[in-house]
């Protein structure tokens, strides 16, 4: 069965610390992976990520992907209070475009 | 429109009551997707759509949910006789079909069932 696996699912860290979040795959057919983050309401869309070792980049946040060992990592530097969310990875189907989620990585930034 | 728009933001439902759900894609975007988020938890798809055929189902319980998706209409996503259990918000994303793209969310549906 197809799935994705988060780690950690919760994690603290002080303002100013860097944090690595995971994204671990099993799919039969992939066609693209995806990071979101959830503040209050609606999944907003950071990154979507389809070749293997191409780093994309949006201010703090950073993400690759690793198609041979199945996994992603979503990097944010110089974390702030503002980056608390919820994280989450998905993965879209390539037979059938099915985007499945994985539980997410609850993040809290302390000040 | 620019953005996925769904209404109502917040609905309550006596149990065994009906609620409906709409969603209006992104304009040029013919994929969406129902996904029922319950207490912050994962995300459980429910069904998919593409433009106004049902592209995968596996996920919507069948005895009480139904959706569509009409030309020049709203999605919409009704549930009957609701139970205590659906109370969830219900989010709809929609995509491009063609190439790798992301799905965008609507701000989704507060449903509670009282």
């Amino acid at each position: 069965e197809d799935k994705v696996v988060q780690s950690p699912l919760s994690l603290v860290v002080h303002e100013g610390d860097t944090v690595t979040l995971n994204c671990s795959y099993e799919v039969t057919n992939f066609r693209s992976l995806l990071w979101y983050k959830q503040e209050k309401k609606a999944p907003t869309f950071l990154f979507m990520l389809t070749s293997s070792g191409i780093e994309k980049k949006s201010g703090r946040l950073s993400s690759i992907l690793d198609k041979k060992e199945l996994f992603s990592i979503l990097n944010i530097t110089a974390t702030q209070t503002g980056d608390s969310a919820v994280y989450l990875c998905a993965l879209r189907r390539n037979r059938d475009d099915k985007i499945i989620f994985g539980k997410g990585t609850r993040l809290h930034i302390l000040p | 429109g620019e953005e996925v728009a769904q209404t109502p933001k917040h609905l309550v439902r006596g149990e065994g009551q009906k609620a409906k759900l709409y969603c209006a894609p992104i304009k040029g975007h013919s994929y969406v997707f129902w996904y029922q988020q319950v207490l912050k938890n994962e995300f459980k798809f429910l069904i998919s759509f593409q433009n106004e055929n049902v592209f995968d189902e596996t996920g919507m319980p069948k005895e009480r949910f139904s959706a569509k998706c009409l030309p020049n209409s709203p999605c919409s996503l009704e549930i009957q006789a609701t139970k205590l259990e659906d109370s969830a918000v219900y989010f709809c994303a929609s995509s491009q079909s063609a190439g790798d793209t992301e799905a965008f969310f609507g701000q989704g549906t507060r449903l509670t069932v009282v």
